[in-house]
């Protein structure tokens, strides 16, 4: 696709649930990123990738998040036991990454609003 | 700790207008800046990046500007349209932070027609 895609745009779930939000970045964007907006909120910096790795994973709130990006392409964020203070829209952004380093523009998709009841 | 300021939080505006948003930040270390848009219930569309080095980007109507040393952006919107009306969030790039944004809570711009 052209962009970034994101899956599903909608989640609603249950307090205590497990739950799997899907990022397709765009193609040849090896950094992916994801990031989380609450109401009214800037979006604030979960995880980095670079390629299959988790180069830096200091924005997530606690070990009930993780994520995956297996191949260097797709990654899935994981909210394991859901509270709901997770509720949020869930953001992901990808970009190349040139010489100097990740410093390109970052393309955003939709985004997957999620609320735990 | 890098904080992010947009003022102000919200703009109305007849439309014809020139207008100007502001960002300030708090760390000069920074690699980049980008603006975007955010429609209501929207993901985020990037308008302008600005890397370290440079001191303005254009785009059509859309002027952004950096000062790094003051820690200040602006993005300066020429003629607004009501279809302009959106929230305009501003993040930086720290340095050495792996391409992570710091983002700003957003002005949201209303324009009248």
């Amino acid at each position: 696709g052209a962009g970034v895609s994101q899956t599903p745009s909608n989640k609603v779930t249950e307090k205590g649930k497990y739950v799997e939000l899907r990022c397709d970045p765009i193609s040849g964007h090896t950094a992916l990123y994801w990031y989380r907006q609450s109401l009214g909120q800037g979006p604030e910096f979960l995880i980095y990738f670079q390629g299959t790795g988790a180069a830096d994973d200091s924005g997530l709130p606690n070990d009930r998040f993780f994520a995956v990006r297996p191949e260097g392409s797709v990654s899935t964020l994981k909210i394991q036991r859901t509270e709901r203070g997770d509720s949020a829209v869930y953001l992901c952004a990808s970009s190349l990454i040139g010489s100097s380093g990740p410093y390109n523009e970052q393309f955003f998709g939709p985004g997957t609003r999620l609320t735990v009841l | 700790k890098q904080e992010v300021t947009q003022i102000p939080a919200a703009l109305s505006v007849p439309e014809g207008e020139n207008l100007v948003l502001n960002c300030s930040f708090t760390d000069s270390a920074i690699y980049n800046l980008q603006w975007f848009r955010q429609d209501p219930g929207k993901g985020l569309t990037s308008l302008l990046l600005i890397q370290s080095s440079q001191r303005e980007q254009t785009s059509g109507r859309l002027n952004a500007s950096l000062d790094k040393s003051s820690g200040r952006s602006t993005l300066y919107i020429a003629a607004s349209q009501p279809g302009d009306s959106a929230t305009y969030l501003c993040a930086v790039g720290p340095r050495n932070q792996g391409g992570k944004l710091i983002f700003g809570q957003g002005t949201e711009l209303s324009v009248k027609p």
